[in-house]
């Protein structure tokens, strides 16, 4: 594997359910990030991740969960979401955090019923 | 605050010329991305900005003004895989705020 990758990458879930989406990169960097991307939107910036310590929490609900056991993974942890919650969820990493290329993964499909 | 703007789409034909126009007004600025996300796929780097002036690379080229707070990326000799949304971002304490990215449609 090469570059940033997710699982899953389709995800239906009800209101009542809790799911973690995973996040892994292979590129040896120090920074990972959670981006919410809705229709017609900006992609939004949830979570930063520095050498696994969380850096930033951009005013996130609490259903949304993130967890970075090491440098190399992210998750981010789901329950009693509501249907606008729906989204594309992006991890990506950078080198370090602040003014770095970021990598994108391909995203999670997220659907909330 | 924070306000990021790009036009919502645009079209052109394959063969020509381009210009993407972002502007931006942010409390801070350690240099702007441009991004290509290709509908159903992850953004992807194309070019970063961090003095006036003009960054060229192959096809593609980008041009930043500080003090009016303006960007644009130039995409020379469209071709038809360039069909995409193309997303203006402002790197600021470590973040990245991004706009609502521009859909390009290029037309045979």
């Amino acid at each position: 594997e090469t570059g940033v990758t997710q699982t899953p990458r389709h995800l239906v879930m009800g209101m009542t359910n809790k799911k973690s989406l995973k996040c892994e990169q292979h590129l040896g960097h120090n920074a990972m990030y959670w981006y919410k991307q809705s229709a017609k939107k900006p992609l939004e910036l949830m979570f930063v991740y520095s050498l696994e310590e969380r850096v930033e929490n951009n005013s996130v609900p609490s259903r949304f969960s993130p967890e970075c056991p090491n440098s190399s993974h992210l998750f981010l942890h789901l329950h009693t979401l509501q249907p606008e919650d729906s989204a594309l969820y992006l991890c990506a990493s950078s080198q370090v955090t602040g003014a770095y290329e970021q990598y994108f993964g391909p995203g999670t499909r997220l659907t909330v019923t | 605050g924070q306000n990021i703007d790009q036009p919502t789409e645009m079209t052109a034909t394959e063969g020509a010329i381009v210009q993407i126009n972002c502007t931006y007004q942010t409390s801070g600025f350690n240099g702007l991305f441009w991004y290509q996300q290709h509908a159903g796929e992850a953004p992807t780097f194309l070019s970063y900005n961090v003095l006036d002036g003009l960054e060229e690379k192959g096809r593609f080229s980008s041009f930043l003004s500080r003090s009016k707070g303006y960007s644009y990326l130039l995409l020379k000799e469209l071709q038809m895989k360039d069909s995409a949304s193309y997303l203006c971002a402002v790197s600021n304490t470590g973040k990245l705020i991004f706009g609502q990215g521009t859909t390009l449609q290029v037309k045979p």
